[in-house]
């Protein structure tokens, strides 16, 4: 089947714009997590989605970053006002609850 | 704070040899630790992965070894190939609260040469 998919696969913006990455989970998947994943560093968490629970976003490393998930499926990360210190590529897991977590391909950002 | 410390941060190992990572981690709260291997361009897939109740757990080539008391934990690929040429993370997931977040290492980026 379909794993996660995430648009765009590359996004090259200016400093300053506001930036919309994608994520589509695997169906039926409950929870859905984003992460950031810098050059020579591990992934970093950056929030979390469970059912209708509220988000954990306990990862959000200031105030322009923003998601949220509509339906309890697809998921958008925002970034306002973007930095050339957010330059990075943006993973998209999902997972059925208390599972294993499948990634997406990730979108890899440029802040010029 | 970085609770998950991952070395070597590269290695090259001859074809038909052993491949070895090591992590270490602070939280004793982590009861879920997993290894992510992941190819250029592609987003990390679960290689394997061992709960704190068995200190070792073995699939075909992949071993994860655990020492609880130490807090470390370490991936061995037995008979390394050119395929398992790639960057690998360790993980570990505290499942308190159903808070599923993994928390990372900075990888290893694995080169096998023949």
């Amino acid at each position: 089947g379909a794993g996660v998919s995430q648009s765009p696969s590359n996004k090259v913006t200016e400093k300053g714009k506001d930036v919309e990455l994608r994520c589509d989970p695997i169906s039926g998947h409950t929870a859905l997590y984003w992460y950031r994943q810098s050059l020579g560093q591990g992934l970093e968490f950056l929030i979390y989605f469970q059912g209708n629970s509220a988000p954990d976003k306990s990862g959000l490393p200031s105030d322009r970053f923003s998601a949220e998930r509509t339906g309890g499926s697809v998921s958008t990360l925002t970034i306002q006002r973007t930095q050339q210190e957010d330059s990075a590529v943006y993973l998209c897991a999902s997972s059925p609850q208390l599972a294993e977590q499948f990634f997406g391909p990730g979108t890899r950002l440029t802040v010029l | 704070q970085q609770q998950v410390k991952q070395s070597p941060q590269s290695l090259i190992v001859q074809k038909g040899g052993i491949s070895i990572i090591n992590c270490a981690y602070e939280n004793t709260a982590f009861d879920y630790f997993p290894w992510y291997q992941q190819f250029p361009g592609k987003g990390p897939a679960l290689l394997i992965a061992i709960r704190p109740d068995v200190s070792e757990k073995k699939e075909g080539r992949f071993t994860i070894s655990f020492n609880k008391s130490a807090k470390q934990f370490s991936l061995h690929i037995m008979d390394s190939q050119p395929g398992d040429s790639a960057t690998y993370f360790c993980a570990a997931k505290a499942s308190n609260f159903g808070n599923e977040k993994l928390t990372f290492g900075t990888g290893t980026r694995l080169t096998i040469i023949p």
